[in-house]
């Protein structure tokens, strides 16, 4: 069974810095593309990075301030959160793509809440 | 960037009724080449993650009851639930896969009437 779970949210202050883990079962980040989703709290959904094959992609509001890897013996992709903002305030999501492609994502971890406040 | 708008921000259909939810792209997500258009629909319910019910516009994921369908072409798409059930209680997005970034729709709401 393909299972995602995410960790490292927690409270943080403005400008700080977080790592999220995403670890993977029942399939290899190696082959497949995986994207960070998140979702501020009551809001939607806002698309946030993606990394496939060697390829890293990344929204606007990120850009530069976030970085996304994948250690591969440890089945793992991480998302490296810096110059944090109150705006940056939600549940990150993980989720497994498609090889070669991220396109659609499915399925989704549970999430990890990550809080930019003083 | 693409530009996601769904239509109506909120609906409520009474049971075994119809639900309808649009969705308009400020580009079409259409590709020539292999003839597919580039959305997803997924829904999310109350403390879940999301989920994907739809993609390449029409195409229903296993396990996805066949009350869901999609369609659409370019830049306009919709979702339909052609008899809605207490469970399919949720919000629900489009989502673009045709260009970095991966933009939403802002969400749909779906309740019952």
């Amino acid at each position: 069974e393909v299972q995602l779970l995410e960790s490292g949210g927690g409270l943080v202050q403005p400008g700080g810095s977080l790592r999220l883990s995403c670890a993977a079962s029942g399939f290899s980040f190696t082959t497949y593309a995986t994207s960070w989703v998140r979702q501020a709290p009551g809001k939607g959904l806002e698309w946030v990075s993606a990394i496939s094959g060697g390829n890293t992609y990344y929204a606007d509001s990120v850009k530069g301030r976030f970085a996304i890897s994948r250690d591969d013996s440890k089945n793992t992709v991480y998302l490296q959160l810096n110059s944090l903002r109150a705006e940056d305030t939600a549940v990150y999501y993980c989720a497994k793509g498609h090889i070669g492609a991220v396109w659609w994502v499915d399925p989704w971890g549970q999430g990890t809440l990550v809080t930019v406040s003083s | 960037d693409i530009v996601m708008t769904q239509s109506p921000d909120s609906l409520a259909v009474s049971l075994g009724e119809r639900a309808t939810i649009n969705c308009k792209s400020s580009q079409s997500l259409f590709y020539s080449s292999n003839n597919k258009n580039y959305l997803a629909w997924y829904q999310q319910k109350p403390g879940q993650p999301p989920k994907v019910v739809i993609y390449w516009a029409s195409t229903r994921e296993s396990g996805v009851p066949d009350r869901f369908s999609g369609s659409g072409s370019g830049t306009d798409f919709t979702l339909t639930i052609s008899s809605l059930q207490a469970e399919d209680v949720a919000v629900y997005y489009c989502q673009q896969y045709y260009g970095t970034p991966y933009t939403f729709g802002q969400g749909t709401k779906l309740e019952i009437k």
